[in-house]
């Protein structure tokens, strides 16, 4: 279990420059979730996919973002024409699907901050 | 999606028991309780889920009561390095999981 791994852990950009992370999940789950945290908060769901099926996408979630897992293991977020209040860690979590006891595992994140 | 209601923050000091308590009165039948521990500049990590009665772990203990209103999450003999944000979650297997504010919990020596 080499566990979730996003890249990069940080980065910073310019307002209205696009951005995009990975997150490439364990090996095995087919779940795979998005989340957006800012300092203070918890995680707030962006989305998720089954396999490459995105499920459901967060209503608070903009037009500017776009989440894709085209072969079903790893996943890209971007985010386009970035905002300073886009500045946030996001995280990645991945899950086996239909089994019990089966939490969600997350990655360590990538901080991003927008000037 | 069931709501979470849980401390904002407690303290406690190190080699004492700490109990924090997450209310969860919307459970639904096949909802199940989970709890996650995350420092900072770090992703959450599981600890304990457990859908009724007591579940213990090297970690942990999570202590529901018969009706599901609530979850206890007991954590004995805690050190300096048990200071974290402990969340509380409650939905479906695997299903949308909605993340509160969580309990800044603060161990003192």
């Amino acid at each position: 279990d080499t566990g979730v791994s996003q890249d990069p852990r940080h980065k910073i950009t310019k307002r209205g420059q696009n951005v995009t992370f990975r997150c490439d999940p364990i090996s095995e789950h087919n779940r795979l979730y998005w989340y957006r945290q800012t300092l203070g908060q918890g995680p707030e769901f962006l989305t998720y996919f089954q396999n490459e099926a995105q499920l459901e996408k967060s209503r608070l979630l903009s037009d500017r973002f776009s989440a894709e897992r085209p072969k079903g293991s790893f996943s890209t977020l971007e985010i386009q024409r970035t905002e300073q209040g886009d500045s946030a860690m996001y995280l990645c979590a991945s899950s086996p699907q239909g089994q019990s006891d089966s939490p969600l595992h997350f990655g360590n994140g990538t901080r991003l901050t927008v000037t | 999606l069931a709501k979470t209601t849980q401390p904002i923050s407690m303290d406690s000091y190190e080699g004492q028991e700490v109990n924090i308590t997450c209310s969860h009165n919307n459970i639904a039948t096949n909802d199940y309780i989970t709890w996650y521990q995350q420092f900072p500049s770090q992703g959450p990590r599981f600890i304990i889920q457990g859908y009724k009665t007591k579940v213990t772990n090297e970690v942990a203990s999570l202590f529901i009561p018969a009706d599901r209103k609530s979850s206890t999450l007991s954590l004995p003999r805690v050190s300096l390095s048990d200071t974290a944000v402990y969340y509380c979650l409650v939905a479906p297997q695997n299903d949308k999981i909605i993340f509160g504010k969580g309990t800044r919990l603060h161990i003192l020596p």
